[in-house]
């Protein structure tokens, strides 16, 4: 069984600030594990993924994540937010099984404002 | 290469309606979700198909849900009668057969039951 907590429903940071939103998981296998970006009346874009291999992900729109294994999370990470980014950010994970069985479980979401 | 295309964008019905969705996958992506989306919460994953076979409908409430997919491409997914929780976004979502490079999504459906 898997899930995934998103610590802070809304995080708001000023225009050029350190973004961080978390993300821990909970699962019985190895995880694969993504973070999703959705803006408003539009589907979820995929932002990365960590399937194997560099712990440290890189991303689009500047955007990177860390697995770390022993702390059981998956955080995002940008250096300097954009009014852009402004959007709902959506951990994931999938159980790396090896088959075709990809089932992603989603985290509440967390929603990003970013202030002038 | 084109996304997953989804139709109607916004759909209203009253309780006790039916209504269906529509959804055509990425070209070449044989597995296929369908995910409600309800607001304030994360997506999950109402059916998933593996060609035109269903692989996980574990969470789908089949007395009043159901969902197909002709010929491993296109799918519809149906509601029967709607009821007012099932107000939500459906979005469709596609993947390659092997390996998890992560789905893509259509930009969904948003429906209101009143």
């Amino acid at each position: 069984a898997q899930s995934v907590t998103q610590l802070g429903s809304h995080v708001s940071v000023s225009e050029g600030a350190l973004v961080l939103l978390r993300c821990n998981y909970s699962s019985s296998v190895p995880p694969y594990l993504f973070w999703y970006v959705q803006y408003p009346n539009q589907g979820l874009q995929l932002l990365l993924k960590y399937t194997t291999g560099a712990t440290l992900v890189k991303g689009i729109n500047g955007f990177e994540a860390e697995f770390k294994k022993s702390e059981t999370s998956f955080h995002l990470t940008k250096p300097s937010a954009h009014m852009s980014d402004a959007a709902e950010y959506f951990c994931a994970v999938s159980p790396y099984s090896g088959g075709s069985n990809y089932k992603l479980t989603f985290g509440k979401g967390t929603l990003l404002t970013v202030n002038p | 290469e084109a996304g997953v295309a989804q139709s109607p964008r916004y759909k209203i019905i009253e309780k006790r309606q039916s209504v269906a969705f529509w959804c055509n996958p990425i070209s070449g992506h044989a597995t296929l979700y369908w995910y409600q989306q309800i607001l304030g919460q994360g997506p999950k994953l109402l059916i998933q198909f593996q060609n035109n076979g269903v692989v996980d409908d574990s969470q789908l409430p089949k007395d009043r849900f159901s969902a197909e997919r002709l010929k491993g491409v296109d799918s519809t997914l149906k509601i029967q009668p709607a009821k007012l929780e099932d107000s939500a976004v459906y979005l469709c979502a596609s993947s390659y057969i092997r390996g998890n490079y992560g789905y893509t999504f259509g930009s969904g459906t948003r429906l209101t039951v009143v």
